[in-house]
């Protein structure tokens, strides 16, 4: 049982360049997040997936897109990466317990 | 726009002594309250949920809950070295819902051997 899982672990682009973030749980939970991290700003959400087939945005949505692929799976992409989007990215998903998430072991992306 | 506020330390506690975390938040509808862990360069860990007002308590960790006053505490009895890492206080977005959590910045805890 490998909980959630994500690929990357690095990743260096250009800016302009683009990129699809991978992550998967087998935990067969229904919601799934994507959130970014960076100095001094705490943990904000991007977008979420309440259950397979559809997505919202969070708080930063802007320059990012995202696919539920199946009810596993939840992709990240950048169509054209700038130097702002340069973070490190986590994904989680959400137990049945009321609103408990796990997350995965992120991915550090540098955009130059 | 929903906060959530941690003071941001570093809170340095010596080894063996009791840590106290605190976190306030601003929307009062919020439901569901969770303390996370975070060591450097590493992903949250999820280490209390609480639910409803009073304490809660499982091994060396204690949440605390007062919504009135809407304050979410955490502490850490006999505090090891081990435990210094930043804690990360979050709130449910809304109602219960399969919306995201809003977080605070982290408090970077240091236990001192």
């Amino acid at each position: 049982n490998a909980g959630v899982t994500q690929t990357p672990k690095f990743q260096v682009l250009k800016t302009g360049q683009s990129m699809t973030l991978q992550c998967a749980q087998d935990m067969n939970h229904n919601s799934m997040y994507w959130y970014r991290q960076d100095p001094g700003m705490g943990l904000r959400l991007i977008y979420y997936s309440a259950s397979e087939g559809t997505t919202d945005k969070g708080e930063v949505p802007n320059g990012y897109n995202v696919s539920r692929l199946n009810k596993r799976e939840f992709s990240l992409r950048l169509e054209s990466a700038a130097p702002s989007q340069t973070s490190v990215y986590f994904c989680a998903s959400r137990g049945k317990a009321y609103n408990e998430q796990f997350f995965g072991p992120g991915t550090r992306l540098t955009v130059l | 726009q929903k906060e959530v506020e941690q003071n941001s330390g570093p809170l340095s506690v010596p080894e063996g002594a009791i840590a106290s975390l605190n976190c306030t938040y601003s929307d009062r509808g919020s439901q569901s309250f969770f303390w996370y862990r975070q060591y450097s360069g590493k992903s949250p860990e999820l280490i209390m949920s609480i639910y409803s007002n009073g304490d809660k308590e499982d091994g060396r960790f204690t949440a605390q809950l007062n919504k009135a006053s809407q304050y979410v505490s955490l502490l850490i009895r006999d505090s090891q070295p081990s435990d210094s890492a930043t804690y990360l206080c979050a709130v449910n977005r809304e109602g219960g819902g399969a919306d995201g959590l809003t977080f605070g910045k982290g408090t970077h805890l240091i236990i001192q051997p």
